[in-house]
């Protein structure tokens, strides 16, 4: 069962440059979520969708964009990277509103 | 105030021991309570759902009280296997919708020894 999946598992970032963080879920499941966790902090929710073709904003949107073209794909933008996004992001699912989530193995994010 | 607060720890206790975390939240409104654990560097996992009445999965017992806006978790017979980070996770409408959103503590650590 893959779950959740999310690539790259880790990157180095240039101040300035950008890229996309790949998640995927093969459960059906039609909330997913993305978090950044920061060293010692809890996770902090980012952006979240509840549908395909559906997403809205977290607590700390700001420097990041989604999109939800399928059921299975979450990716998140980081258009022009800076060192405050260095951190730990996880993207989670859940199949049905408040229930319990089912968190990717996480990508870990320099940005130098 | 934080949305959910926890005592960060490090709980260190040896194997056998009882140990128990606290968790506050400020929103009355909450709806659901859960206890995460996240091994380091992993990503985090449900251990146990919270109920109003309490609930026990094993060695672990979980506690709601709604009045004083607090849940705990009790660990008894700490294994070594149990040292990792818990996460108190609890749920409410995402502003301006009716959708619910998980906020989580900071974690309490907890390194059990032999």
């Amino acid at each position: 069962n893959a779950g959740v999946t999310q690539t790259p598992k880790f990157r180095i970032l240039k101040i300035g440059q950008s890229m996309t963080l790949q998640c995927t879920q093969d459960m059906n499941h039609n909330y997913m979520y993305w978090y950044r966790q920061d060293p010692g902090m809890g996770l902090k929710l980012i952006y979240y969708s509840v549908g395909a073709g559906i997403t809205d904003k977290g607590e700390v949107p700001n420097g990041y964009n989604v999109s939800r073209s399928t059921t299975e794909d979450f990716p998140l933008r980081l258009e022009l990277a800076a060192p405050s996004q260095t951190s730990v992001y996880f993207c989670a699912s859940t199949s049905a509103d408040r229930g319990i989530q089912y968190f990717g193995a996480g990508t870990r994010l320099s940005v130098l | 105030r934080k949305e959910v607060e926890q005592d960060p720890g490090p709980f260190n206790v040896p194997e056998g021991a009882t140990v128990a975390f606290n968790c506050t939240y400020s929103n009355s409104a909450s709806q659901s309570f859960f206890w995460y654990r996240q091994d380091c560097r992993k990503e985090p996992k449900l251990l146990m759902s919270v109920y109003s009445s309490g609930n026990e999965d094993g060695r672990f017992t979980a506690q709601l009280n709604r009045a004083s806006q607090y849940i705990s978790l009790l660990i008894r017979d700490s294994k070594l296997s149990d040292s990792a980070t818990y996460l108190c996770v609890v749920t409410s409408n995402a502003g301006g919708t009716s959708y619910g959103k998980l906020t989580f503590g900071q974690g309490t650590i907890l390194t059990v020894h032999p």
